[in-house]
């Protein structure tokens, strides 16, 4: 089936600092990735949509300039938190439509954890 | 504005205690509703997609239903495995239409 790789699984960095993070389609071509964030115990909130060749669209209240997505090809996107500070701190979770029955395939998260 | 609402928010049953989920929804045209599994400091693994009132699915000890307002996950005979977080999605019927998350139940199966 379809998958999407997600590097880093963990990640811990200081505050002021940036880190990227990665999402992969492997065995398909990813136009849109969908990226999400979900603090414990509450639901998966849409942050941006990032469509290859085009500029990411961001959802009401999320920061364009501190969270940058790339979506430079058909199988790579990217977060990007920017100076990231301890609020910061979450599960980042991205997604892309495969089509068909199971709609979405996740990657598998990264934990973020700003210090 | 589409909500999900899922109850109870945890669950502790005991291992072949059969029970079910709530998944309550309001949506401006339903194209789909989605059930998830997600472990601990994983992404959502995808388990059902239902499209109509009165759709069931079923695999293994998941059976899935839904209504116009809202779609139970029971679960028959219940083991330590299925321990996970399971979540609701929706996602309306209008040109642009992502997924809107329910906060999801926490099950707990104990030997």
């Amino acid at each position: 089936g379809a998958v999407v790789s997600q590097h880093p699984s963990r990640v811990i960095c200081k505050s002021g600092t940036s880190v990227k993070i990665e999402c992969r389609s492997l065995d398909f071509q990813a136009t849109t990735m969908f990226w999400y964030r979900q603090f414990p115990k509450q639901s998966l909130m849409l942050m941006a949509t990032s469509n290859e060749g085009s500029k990411a669209t961001y959802e009401q209240g999320v920061e364009k300039d501190k969270f940058l997505i790339n979506h430079a090809s058909l199988t790579l996107s990217t977060l990007t938190v920017t100076s990231a500070h301890p609020e910061d701190s979450s599960f980042y979770i991205c997604s892309a439509p495969v089509g068909g029955e199971n709609g979405y395939t996740f990657g598998s998260g990264t934990r973020l954890t700003v210090v | 504005e589409d909500q999900v609402t899922q109850s109870p928010e945890a669950l502790r049953l005991q291992e072949g205690e059969s029970s079910s989920l709530n998944c309550s929804y309001t949506v401006s045209g339903l194209r789909g509703l989605f059930w998830y599994r997600q472990d601990p400091g994983k992404g959502p693994e995808f388990l059902f997609t239902l499209y109509s009132a009165g759709e069931e699915k079923e695999k293994e000890r998941l059976k899935a239903t839904l209504t116009k307002k809202e779609s139970f996950l029971h679960i028959t005979a219940p083991k330590p495995e299925d321990s996970a977080t399971y979540l609701c999605a929706v996602q309306a019927n209008s040109g642009y239409s992502t997924l809107t998350f329910g906060k999801g139940t926490m099950l707990l199966v104990s030997p």
